[in-house]
């Protein structure tokens, strides 16, 4: 089955600075891959998500990027702002409808003033 | 319009007991999942069901059994708990599954086993 490997588990960034979360798939079918954010005592909410006929995917200060090739797709937040810091997972799909939906270990993400 | 509903939000129970976290869903989203996170974990998948009366095994379903009788609930069962069950658990739900679908998760379940 899929298995989705998530890095660092922690990270500390400076305020304005860019933060960027790796993650790694397994499965050669996968071909969705979306991207969750979870504040503290909350519920992960969907914040960007990418399918693999495309390279790259920008929303505002978010982008994501994946390379099928190597399997493996990135998370970039830029300019980051203390309202960034939470916990974000990844997560990989075939991409049919009956698809298992499998995270990350989840990334832990600081903004030092 | 509620979204996903899950009760009860905390519950502690005894080695050996047994419970059902109820999970309802008022978007009539075809697919629904149950996940669990351990204390700075990832989410790990219990079951899914792609529609009433059709449900799977996720990555981790061991000591645990679901049922899916309408479109809107889902509930599961934690059968003889074991503190390895101890966990926050989350109920979702998506109108597309897997193929694009973003997931609408509940406010979870705290559950502890001691």
């Amino acid at each position: 089955g899929e298995n989705v490997e998530q890095h660092p588990s922690t990270l500390s960034v400076q305020e304005g600075d860019s933060a960027v979360i790796k993650c790694t798939y397994s499965d050669s079918a996968s071909n969705y891959f979306p991207w969750y954010k979870q504040e503290l005592g909350k519920r992960p909410q969907l914040i960007i998500d990418i399918r693999s006929n495309v390279g790259e995917k920008k929303d505002q200060r978010i982008a994501v990027t994946l390379n099928k090739t190597a399997k493996h797709f990135s998370l970039h937040i830029t300019e980051t702002q203390p309202e960034d810091s939470a916990v974000y997972f990844c997560a990989a799909s075939r991409g049919s409808s009956a698809s298992k939906i499998i995270f990350g270990s989840g990334t832990r993400l600081s903004i030092r003033p | 319009n509620a979204g996903v509903t899950q009760t009860p939000k905390f519950r502690i129970l005894k080695i050996g007991q047994s419970m059902t976290l109820q999970c309802a869903q008022d978007m009539n989203h075809n697919y629904m999942y149950w996940y669990r996170q351990d204390p700075g974990m990832g989410l790990k998948l219990i079951y899914y069901s792609v529609g009433a009366g059709i449900t799977d095994k996720g990555e981790v379903p061991n000591g645990y059994n679901v049922s899916r009788s309408t479109t809107e609930d889902f509930p599961l069962r934690l059968e003889l708990a074991a503190p390895s069950q101890t966990s926050v658990y989350f109920c979702a739900s998506s109108p597309n599954g897997g193929s694009s679908g973003e997931l609408f998760f509940g406010e979870g379940s705290r559950l502890t086993v001691l």
